[in-house]
């Protein structure tokens, strides 16, 4: 069971907006660390999508966005591509673990 | 161009021990933070430990005294020393720059190498 706790899967037709929720808890998210997210395409090595709760690094679309609230965050993909199914991951440090955590991973489907 | 490449995976017998090596090119692994991240097949990403530039390094509870993360400067190649190894450390190991935290996510990773840990 991951410590950061994210839907296992989401859907979305072509076009449409879909979010993706990361919870956390007082000693991670709450507790004021960033979460960064990743996207991993299948077969391939994860690739970083947004950083520091809401940051694009160079290259990445502006249909992907990111904020945090509390001790949750969320991703947001607006007008979804094919191109977008793949298994996103969000990430933060936790301080009673001492560690940094990942989400469980959340399975996007564009239908 | 940032690129990062594992290699020293493979099959290995439980309690045996195998050295992942990650060389880098387009930056200088002893100025960043370097970290090893691995996932079980079909499961999630499982952080496992980082080398900080002055040398400090963190190791996830899962495999602390069994494996050591280390770097030679001069090959500009990080490494993990993995021993005692178990059957649940079955997973592709990735090597990526950054320590999770703050302005330094994993920012860059390497195509990963498997390890698998079977009699």
């Amino acid at each position: 069971q991951s410590v950061l706790t994210q839907p296992p899967s989401v859907s979305g037709a072509p076009g449409q907006r879909v979010t993706i929720s990361c919870t956390g808890s007082s000693s991670n998210i709450g507790a004021g660390y960033d979460v960064h997210w990743y996207q991993q395409l299948p077969g391939t090595a994860p690739k970083l999508l947004i950083y520091g709760n809401s940051n694009r690094p160079s290259g990445v679309p502006d249909r992907f966005s990111g904020s945090k609230s509390g001790t949750s965050a969320s991703l947001a993909i607006t007008g979804l591509q094919a191109e977008d199914e793949a298994d996103y991951y969000c990430q933060s440090y936790d301080s009673s673990l001492s560690a940094v955590v990942f989400g469980g991973g959340t399975e996007l489907t564009v239908l | 161009e940032v690129q990062l490449v594992e290699s020293g995976g493979g099959l290995i017998q439980p309690g045996g021990s195998l050295r992942l090596s990650c060389a880098a090119s387009g930056f200088t692994v002893s100025s960043n933070y370097m970290s090893w991240v691995r996932q079980a097949p079909g499961k999630g990403l499982e952080w496992v430990s980082v080398i900080y530039s002055g040398g400090t390094i963190y190791y996830a509870d899962s495999v602390k005294g069994r494996f050591t993360i280390s770097r030679d400067n001069s090959k500009n190649t990080l490494y993990l020393q993995m021993n005692s190894l178990r059957a649940e450390d079955t997973a592709v190991y990735y090597c990526a720059r950054g320590n999770g935290l703050g302005a330094t996510p994993f920012d860059n990773w390497g195509q990963g190498t498997l390890v698998t840990v079977s009699s």
